[in-house]
């Protein structure tokens, strides 16, 4: 069975730190994408990243970035010089080739800039 | 593009009665979900779509929650009777035919429920 777990439910940082996202998944499948979603507190889910597990490649774009770990099945997510507007849930989500599109999403972490 | 909408925003009802949300996908998206959020936690899937047929409906309570999506665009889903931990964020969301696992989704701003 599918699973996505990130430990830090709640985070708190102060403008232009670094931060980092943890994200640890379980799966079966060798075939797999892993995605990061926001969700401000508007509450629409913000799509950021997906990764298929082919793909280990690290990316960034702009201040995010991503670290794909296959060993140690983590996808990670770092926001550099983070800014009063990152303040959102951030969510780690997984789909597996076999279970069609649905996605099995973690808890979630809540991560507060401060001025 | 348009996005996902959904329908009302916001809802709050007493127990046993019963609700229904409504949501309109992206022009040309076959594939409609339904997920369940509740607070402090990640969305769940209650129910995939697949133009008018159910793909998945594994996670669906189907004792009380029910949805239709009777033409292949919009989508209902139903609540009843309703219990108080059912309070929920409900978010609908779509995708392309030939998005897989997971690709191309679009989610809506969710209909927020509160039991009481």
């Amino acid at each position: 069975a599918q699973k996505v777990t990130q430990a830090q439910t709640e985070i708190s940082v102060v403008e232009k730190e670094d931060v980092t996202l943890d994200c640890v998944y379980e799966t079966r499948d060798t075939t797999y994408y892993l995605f990061w979603y926001k969700q401000p507190p508007s509450g629409e889910l913000v799509f950021l990243i997906r990764r298929n597990s082919f793909d280990e490649q690290n990316e960034i774009s702009g201040r995010y970035s991503w670290n794909f770990q296959k060993s140690t099945s983590s996808f990670n997510f770092t926001i550099t010089a983070s800014q009063v507007v990152d303040s959102a849930v951030y969510f780690c989500a997984l789909s597996e080739e076999t279970s069609g599109s649905r996605l099995t999403f973690g808890e979630g972490t809540q991560l507060t800039v401060n001025p | 593009e348009a996005g996902v909408a959904q329908s009302p925003r916001y809802k709050i009802i007493e127990k046993r009665q019963s609700v229904a949300f409504w949501c309109n996908p992206i022009s040309g998206h076959a594939t409609l979900y339904w997920y369940q959020q509740i607070l402090g936690q990640g969305p769940k899937l209650l129910i995939q779509f697949q133009n008018n047929g159910v793909v998945d409906d594994s996670q669906l309570p189907k004792d009380r929650f029910s949805a239709e999506r009777l033409k292949g665009v919009d989508s209902t889903l139903k609540i009843q009777p309703a219990k108080l931990e059912d309070s929920a964020v409900y978010l609908c969301a779509s995708s392309r035919p030939r998005d897989r696992a997971g690709y191309g989704y679009t989610f809506g701003s969710g209909t927020r429920l509160t039991v009481v």
